[in-house]
């Protein structure tokens, strides 16, 4: 039982170019969600899934898109990526909207 | 905006010594209250959460309190410990009745140190 699994673990990206945050959890969890951390302003939700096909957006969703073609799977795309999306990226899941969230270990973007 | 907040960015405990980190909410309409937390290189960790309508929960050498008067929430370990220093979020969670939606919002942390 892995938990939640992030990849890759760093990323390095030059500006305009785009990639996908992978995202996968293991305990047949409903519901998913991605956040950004950034220095002194705690966790900010990008968008969240409360089920396969169900997508939405949280407090920070531009430059960001989401699917969710199955229960495990959660994957977060920069479509181009700017300077001002350089920060920490964790994936979260939880059984139900009540239960505890787990989160991944993170993946560290830096866009030049 | 942000509606939780801690009230200092960094914490400095002499291990054994109890440790209380404090956290304000404006939000009155939320359902849990939730303490994580975070060591370096790693995600969030679940420590322990309380219901609105809850006063004080305890945990292994952990307890929150919450003052709905005040909107303040605090979280206390007691004989701390050099493992125990990490960041320290408090998050509330939202739950919206005929919904299946729910929001975590985070504050910004406070940064635990523990001086052997």
């Amino acid at each position: 039982n892995a938990g939640v699994t992030q990849t890759p673990k760093f990323q390095v990206l030059k500006t305009g170019q785009s990639m996908t945050l992978q995202c996968a959890q293991d305990m047949n969890h409903e519901y998913m969600s991605w956040y950004r951390q950034d220095p002194g302003m705690g966790l900010r939700l990008i968008h969240y899934s409360v089920g396969a096909g169900i997508t939405d957006q949280g407090e920070v969703p531009n430059g960001y898109n989401v699917s969710r073609s199955t229960t495990e799977d959660f994957p977060l795309r920069l479509l181009s990526a700017a300077p001002s999306q350089t920060s920490v990226y964790f994936c979260a899941s939880s059984a139900t909207r009540r239960a505890e969230a787990f989160f991944g270990q993170g993946t560290r973007l830096t866009v030049v | 905006g942000e509606s939780v907040g801690l009230h200092l960015p960094t914490l400095s405990v002499q291990e054994g010594d109890n440790s209380i980190i404090n956290c304000a909410y404006s939000n009155s309409a939320s359902d849990y209250f939730i303490w994580y937390k975070q060591e370096s290189g790693k995600g969030p960790q679940f420590i322990i959460d309380i219901r609105s309508n809850m006063d004080k929960r305890q945990g292994q050498r952990v307890t929150v309190l919450l003052n709905k008067t005040v909107k303040h929430l605090s979280l206390q370990i007691a004989a701390t410990q050099p493992g125990d220093s990490a960041v320290y979020f408090c998050a509330e969670k939202k739950t919206p009745p005929r919904s299946n939606d729910y929001k975590l919002s985070f504050g910004a942390g406070t940064t635990v140190t523990v001086r052997a």
